[in-house]
């Protein structure tokens, strides 16, 4: 079992609507939840963290953790064509500090249809 | 705005060739990353630095890559001998030292392709 688990997708959504991106991770010891866009040929781009259990909204994004469930979410509010990107989840499993390290699901294709 | 800077930006080579790639990390950042992404997959983790030091290098190739960061700042990943399969984005990337919860923060990449 991969440690982070991006299974669905490629994602197509008509502009307005609204996107749901999930992920799902093995270690339960992991703390904190984070949600990068990369775009064709770009690199990854920060665009929301979560480590409490809950909602967490930024925007048109809301990051949603359910730990218990091993499950952490990103949804899109009024998805426009500029959303279009792939978007990867990470988590920090090993804790805080110098011994932190990220690990990346494979990532969800988003396209958002004028 | 601070961003980590990367050079170059691409990199065309033919294999059993060196090559080396530059990063330079938000100023204050005392973690440094460096990942390899194949297309279609997410970044992997090659080796990480707290200021010049090694943390984790479990992951690095050790008889071809080198990854070194001398001062604790900018930091330098080379190949050698490159292999055709090394065709990916190269990704530095930084964060505060023992600070938040590790938000990594990337710069634009290399990307390579061998020959």
């Amino acid at each position: 079992q991969k440690e982070v688990e991006q299974n669905s997708g490629p994602l197509s959504v008509p502009e307005g609507a609204i996107a749901s991106l999930n992920c799902t991770y093995s270690d339960r010891g992991s703390q904190s939840f984070f949600w990068y866009r990369q775009y064709s040929g770009k690199s990854p781009e920060l665009i929301m963290f979560i480590y409490s259990n809950g909602d967490k909204e930024d925007g048109r994004f809301t990051a949603q953790l359910n730990k218990a469930s091993q499950y952490v979410s990103l949804l899109i509010r009024d998805s426009q064509p500029s959303d279009s990107a792939t978007y990867l989840c990470a988590v920090n499993i090993k804790g805080t500090g110098a011994n932190s390290k990220l690990t990346f699901g494979k990532g969800i294709t988003l396209s958002v249809r004028p | 705005e601070a961003e980590v800077a990367q050079s170059p930006r691409y990199k065309i080579t033919e294999k059993s060739q060196a090559v080396a790639f530059w990063c330079d990390p938000i100023s204050g950042h005392a973690t440094l990353y460096w990942y390899r992404q194949i297309l279609g997959q997410g970044p992997e983790l090659l080796v990480q630095f707290q200021d010049e030091s090694v943390v984790d290098d479990s992951q690095l190739p050790k008889d071809r890559f080198s990854a070194e960061r001398l001062k604790g700042v900018d930091s330098t990943l080379k190949i050698q001998p490159a292999e055709l399969g090394d065709s990916a984005m190269y990704l530095c990337a930084s964060s505060l030292p023992l600070a938040g919860y590790n938000e990594q923060f990337f710069g634009p990449g290399t990307r390579l392709t061998v020959l």
